[in-house]
C-alpha cells in the first residue's frame, strides 16, 4: 500500500542543536511533497515545498529539506534549532499515482529545551 | 489564518448524537476537505470535494458524511457519534490552478471528545 512514514516519532534537542526529520514514501510516479507544521494549539501551516527542480528546498525559519528520489526521502533539516520551534513537523505526499490526493505521515514531535 | 474557519473550536458529545462540524472559507478555492488527527497517526483524510456538485470518499469515510452547501461552505456530520471517533478534525482547501496549486490551507481545528 502506498504510505508516509516519519520514523521519528518524539524528538528532543537542545538550543542550537541540528535537526534531521526522516520522511521515506512508498508512491511510485510523478510526487509532490510537503512539510507541514503545527504550532501547541495551532493549524497546521506550509513549511516548504517540492514539485520539481533543485531538489533541496528552502523553507521559512531557516528549514530545509531535500529530496532523494532513489531513496524515496524527503528529509527535512534546520542546522541551528530555537525553543520556538517546539511544534508537531508532518511530511505530506501526492502522487498522481495516488489520485493527487494528499497522504501525511504519522508526524514527529519536537522539542527543543532551552 | 482566519481564510479558513472552522466552527466549534471544541465539542464533547455522547455515543449515538448526531454532530455536524461546519467550515467556511474565504480564499475563494474550489476544493475542501476533511481529515481527522490522530496520535501517531498524521492526517487521514475522511471527504473531499472539488466543486459544489463533486463529493468523494476518502480513507476513512465510514460513519461521516458531508454537504457542500456552497462553494465557501463544506460540513461535516457524525450521524451517530462513537467513542473512537473522538479526534481532532480539520477542514482544509486548495485551488487547482495559479502560485497556491496543490499546497493546502488549513483550519484550526475541531476537538471532538465522545463518551
Amino acid at each position: 500500500a502506498q504510505s508516509v512514514s516519519q520514523h521519528n516519532h518524539h524528538v528532543i534537542l537542545s538550543e542550537a542543536a541540528s535537526l534531521e526529520l526522516g520522511c521515506n514514501y512508498s508512491y511510485g510516479g510523478t510526487v509532490n511533497l510537503f512539510w507541514y507544521v503545527q504550532y501547541p494549539g495551532q493549524h497546521l501551516q506550509l513549511l516548504l515545498k517540492y514539485f520539481s527542480g533543485d531538489p533541496l528546498v528552502k523553507g521559512i525559519k531557516g528549514f530545509e529539506a531535500e529530496f532523494i528520489k532513489s531513496k524515496f526521502s524527503f528529509n527535512l533539516r534546520k542546522p541551528s534549532v530555537q525553543w520556538s520551534d517546539t511544534a508537531e513537523y508532518f511530511c505530506a505526499v501526492k502522487s498522481n499515482n495516488a489520485g493527487n490526493m494528499l497522504t501525511f505521515g504519522g508526524g514527529t514531535r519536537l522539542m527543543v529545551k532551552p | 489564518d482566519a481564510d479558513v474557519t472552522q466552527t466549534p473550536r471544541n465539542r464533547i458529545t455522547k455515543t449515538g448524537k448526531r454532530i455536524m462540524l461546519e467550515c467556511s472559507q474565504t480564499k475563494g478555492h474550489d476544493r475542501m476537505y476533511w481529515y481527522r488527527q490522530d496520535p501517531g497517526l498524521g492526517l487521514r483524510l475522511i471527504y473531499y470535494s472539488f466543486d459544489v456538485k463533486d463529493i468523494n470518499k476518502g480513507e476513512i469515510s465510514d460513519g461521516y458524511s458531508v454537504s457542500r452547501q456552497a462553494q465557501a461552505k463544506f460540513s461535516l456530520s457524525l450521524e451517530s457519534a462513537i467513542p473512537n471517533q473522538t479526534a481532532l478534525y480539520f477542514c482544509a482547501t486548495s485551488d487547482h490552478q495559479g502560485a497556491s496549486y496543490n499546497e493546502q490551507f488549513f483550519g484550526p481545528g475541531t476537538r471532538l471528545t465522545v463518551l
